[in-house]
């Protein structure tokens, strides 16, 4: 089945920092990626995606890279900023069948950084 | 237009009171979708939509009845809650549910208290 491992948080960052929020998944056939931020009494907004495997997505300085041969989709920023604090979700959407339509969500990592 | 509205932002309700909660987008979407979210959780997939018809309904109880009137409105109707259906509801939108690489826009919810 589909499911998505994300790391444990939450992450404290001093702001410059660099952030790695770790993301793995498991899926059949050739999902598409996402994360979502999720700012405090807020909705979630999409920050990026990737289609198919080496896709890169990237937006607001942050990244991540789809990786088939490790099945991971890491989230990374080079200098993070106090207004990054929020939740993030990496989610994968299936490519087939019942799967169609749902949006497998990581537990969520929640990101706060000090000035 | 890239919106997902929904209202109210804010509900309380007591046990035996009706009450709906409602959502719009006028991106030309498809799909759509009601989530459930708890504190510190993921969103949980309650309902899909795909033209106007149900097509996923994650065995959720009857005190909770969707509605799609037209392809830009989605509704929830809620009757007889109980006081652990209190959570972020959580409406959402895609282009199709056919293809995978089309991502799902949120609405910033709606905070409902089951008093």
């Amino acid at each position: 089945g589909n499911s998505v491992t994300q790391m444990e948080g939450p992450v404290t960052l001093s702001e410059e920092a660099f952030l790695t929020i770790n993301c793995t998944y498991t899926a059949t056939g050739y999902p598409s990626l996402f994360w979502y931020v999720q700012y405090p009494g807020e909705g979630l907004q999409l920050l990026l995606k990737a289609t198919k495997a080496d896709d890169k997505g990237s937006n607001k300085g942050f990244e991540a890279t789809y990786r088939k041969e490790t099945t991971s989709f890491h989230l990374e920023k080079g200098s993070v900023q106090v207004s990054d604090s929020a939740v993030y979700f990496c989610a994968l959407s299936g490519d087939r069948g019942s799967t169609l339509g749902r949006l497998y969500f990581g537990r969520g990592t929640q990101l706060t950084v000090w000035p | 237009d890239t919106e997902v509205t929904q209202t109210p932002k804010h509900l309380v309700m007591g046990m035996t009171n009706k009450k709906s909660l409602k959502c719009e987008q006028h991106m030309g979407h498809r799909a759509m979708y009601w989530y459930k979210q708890k504190a510190k959780k993921p969103p949980e997939l309650m309902f899909v939509y795909s033209y106007e018809k149900l097509s996923i309904n994650e065995s959720v109880p009857s005190r909770f009845s969707p509605e799609c009137p037209n392809s830009s409105l989605l509704n929830l109707h809620l009757h007889a809650l109980q006081p652990e259906d209190s959570a972020l509801y959580l409406c959402a939108s895609s282009l199709r549910i056919d293809r995978t690489n089309t991502e799902a826009f949120f609405g910033q919810g709606t905070r409902l208290t089951v008093v």
